[in-house]
């Protein structure tokens, strides 16, 4: 069965440090997720692509957050500079079709910033 | 946007007991309630889902009925298992403009009890 793969799996850095978080969806899924999750909470959107394009980034910490899907397939996200208040699970999901189908999650990297 | 409420926080039952689990949102144009089961340190994954298109949907142990007058929706699991602890999470779909968004709750620690 296809699962939607992240790498790495943990992150451990230093405040102001550089990181980078990436995934792979499942093969010919069109629209993938980044997500946060703080220990205790749901996950809360950080921004969403349709194929290669951005088409929700309203929750994006642009100062310090990027995120792109050069050629619609893997996605990257980074972080610059890393806060103390960063340190969280980052879920890569992906759907198949128009948004709104089954979303399926990756197993998540955990950042921790020292 | 969407604001979805997920109670209660923790539950335990006898296994053989059965558990229940609410939540509720605010825009009453979200059409898609997704419930998503989290073991510790792995992915969320879908266990069932419901549309606003009807009001109650059953997978073995499992079912979900939404009440879009009240904007609640319920997780049911009969004849619990030590396997059923998790975290469950529901969601529910922001509406339009939004383009598939899921809003989760909080999330409910369920703990099964042998």
């Amino acid at each position: 069965e296809a699962e939607v793969a992240q790498s790495p799996r943990y992150k451990i850095t230093e405040k102001s440090q550089a990181v980078a978080f990436w995934c792979d969806p499942i093969s010919g899924h069109a629209t993938l997720y980044w997500y946060r999750q703080i220990l205790g909470q749901g996950p809360e959107l950080l921004v969403q692509f349709q194929d290669e394009s951005v088409v929700d980034d309203s929750q994006l910490p642009k100062d310090r957050f990027s995120a792109e899907r050069l050629k619609g397939v893997d996605s990257t996200l980074k972080i610059q500079p890393a806060e103390l208040g960063d340190s969280a699970m980052y879920l890569c999901a992906s759907s198949l079709g128009p948004p709104g189908e089954t979303q399926y999650f990756g197993p998540g990297t955990r950042l921790l910033v020292l | 946007g969407e604001n979805v409420e997920q109670h209660p926080s923790t539950l335990s039952v006898q296994e053989g007991d059965s558990a229940v689990i609410k939540c509720t949102y605010s825009d009453s144009a979200s059409n898609y309630f997704p419930w998503y089961k989290q073991e510790l340190g792995k992915r969320p994954q879908l266990i069932i889902d419901i549309r606003s298109n009807v009001g109650e949907k059953k997978d073995q142990r499992i079912a979900v009925t939404l009440n879009k007058t009240a904007k609640h929706f319920s997780l049911h699991i009969t004849e619990t298992q030590p396997e059923d602890s998790a975290v469950y999470f529901c969601a529910a779909k922001g509406r339009g403009s939004t383009l598939g968004r899921l809003y989760f709750g909080r999330g409910t620690q369920l703990t099964v009890w042998p």
